[in-house]
């Protein structure tokens, strides 16, 4: 029973495109959400985070909406650059629901490959 | 500075050893977590430090697994008579403050675990 789910496995994007990552959840207590990137044989780093008072948040390339009536959440980035390839992974927390709410719940990850 | 840095990055146990892994947070890190990641999957929530207080271990998926932090710094997380199942990689990652007032979790690059 998958509460945060990536459902595209791959990416493929030119360089100087526009980026688009999906996440959908369907746990209605998560109250805040992250991504994160994921280099080979590294942790994953901490990308950007969202609110959900806020539908959008910005950081430099990277915006993150969120649709809080379709439970969805997507990652641009914009202009992409081959640096970006990576996995991206979509996590979320209910912070205020009590039991559980030390969890981040993480998607499977969507392999992004930005081609030059 | 240092990051988080886990030991060993890979491990290699056969069926029915005692493994421990361990996980050295950032200076002055509050919060430690831990999660493991099965190959294709994003990381799970196994257990969560404030300190040296073990406020959660409600994702350990069964009493083979034991964690501790008993100086507020370094972690250990330790797996008893390990089985094919327990093969994955686990991730440390630490927060500068509680759960609550710091979201964004600094991973380790994580420690593979081969069960054979």
């Amino acid at each position: 029973d998958q509460q945060v789910k990536q459902n595209s496995p791959s990416l493929s994007v030119q360089e100087g495109r526009i980026s688009i990552l999906n996440c959908d959840y369907t746990n209605s207590m998560f109250d805040y959400f992250l991504w994160y990137k994921k280099y080979p044989a590294e942790g994953p780093t901490f990308l950007i985070s969202i609110s959900s008072i806020k539908d959008k948040n910005e950081d430099g390339r990277f915006t993150v909406f969120l649709n809080k009536s379709a439970k969805h959440l997507s990652l641009h980035i914009v202009p992409s650059q081959p640096g970006d390839s990576a996995v991206y992974f979509c996590a979320a927390s209910a912070l205020d629901s009590g039991a559980g709410s030390y969890q981040l719940t993480f998607g499977k990850g969507t392999k992004l490959s930005v081609i030059p | 500075g240092a990051g988080v840095s886990q030991s060993p990055r890979y491990k290699v146990a056969k069926r029915g050893q005692d493994v421990a892994l361990r996980c050295d947070p950032i200076s002055g890190h509050v919060s430690l977590f831990w999660y493991q990641q099965a190959l294709g999957q994003g990381p799970e929530f196994l257990t969560y430090f404030q300190n040296e207080a073990q406020l959660d271990k409600s994702g350990l998926p069964s009493d083979r697994f034991f964690a501790e932090r008993p100086e507020g710094s370094v972690s250990t997380l330790k797996i008893q008579r390990t089985q094919q199942e327990d093969s994955a990689v686990y991730l440390c990652a630490s927060s500068p403050g509680t759960w609550r007032g710091s979201y964004e979790q600094y991973f380790g690059p994580g420690t593979r675990l081969t069960v054979t």
